[in-house]
């Protein structure tokens, strides 16, 4: 069975330090995995994925994500953090019958 | 736009009745899907509906029930057999089955017990 494992319900950055959101993954065949990203009161905004083509992966606003077989890990990062992305974040991957199972989410918090 | 709606985004309910949340997408999507979202939880898959008229029970379909009457359609009831129905609902749909795609999410639905 698939499952993801986000590591830290809470991060907390200041304003341009580096963001780092861990994502581990269980699958039993080889993963499909995302990253959403969630504001108050909103829906899941897609920011990136992985579909076993290149292993770095990059998505919207900055944020990029390695896939590293070897660790099972999917771990989403931005050099500069801003403002804007204090959200939730959440990691996800597709199983063979297309659901996707989501992780716990972190939120994210950034400091001025 | 092309997208997923749903209506309405704040629903109040009194306990013992039935509500139903309303998820529509002009996608042309096959695949539609109900997540409850509770926090600290993440999001727990309700029911999912890979053609019309056929649809799955989710990890936490009790206390639910939908239909996929058209494709663009894909509704959900929460009745009174839900004890703890309070949360934030959100609809979701992808491309096909068997793509593996990401899923597309509509704006949710706050439902609270008064």
């Amino acid at each position: 069975a698939q499952s993801v494992t986000q590591l830290g319900s809470h991060v907390s950055v200041s304003e341009g330090a580096l963001v780092l959101l861990r994502c581990n993954y269980s699958s039993s065949v080889p993963p499909y995995l995302f990253w959403y990203v969630q504001y108050p009161n909103q829906g899941l905004q897609l920011l990136l994925k992985y579909t076993s083509a290149a292993t770095l992966v990059k998505g919207i606003n900055g944020f990029e994500a390695e896939f590293k077989k070897s660790e099972t890990s999917f771990h989403l990062t931005k050099p500069s953090a801003h403002m804007s992305d204090a959200a939730e974040y959440f990691c996800a991957v597709s199983d063979n019958t297309d659901k996707l199972i989501f992780g716990t989410g972190t939120r994210l918090q950034v400091f001025p | 736009d092309g997208g997923i709606t749903q209506s309405p985004k704040y629903l109040f309910r009194k306990e013992g009745q039935n509500v139903t949340l309303s998820c529509e997408q002009n996608l042309n999507h096959d695949a539609m899907y109900w997540y409850r979202q509770d926090p600290g939880q993440g999001l727990r898959l309700i029911y999912y509906s890979q053609i019309v008229n056929d649809f799955q029970k989710g990890d936490i379909a009790e206390g639910y029930s939908v239909s996929r009457e058209k494709k663009e359609s894909f509704p959900l009831t929460v009745t009174s057999a839900q004890k703890n129905p309070t949360a934030f609902y959100l609809c979701a749909s992808s491309i096909v089955p068997g793509a593996r795609t990401e899923a597309f999410f509509g704006q949710g639905t706050r439902l609270t017990v008064v």
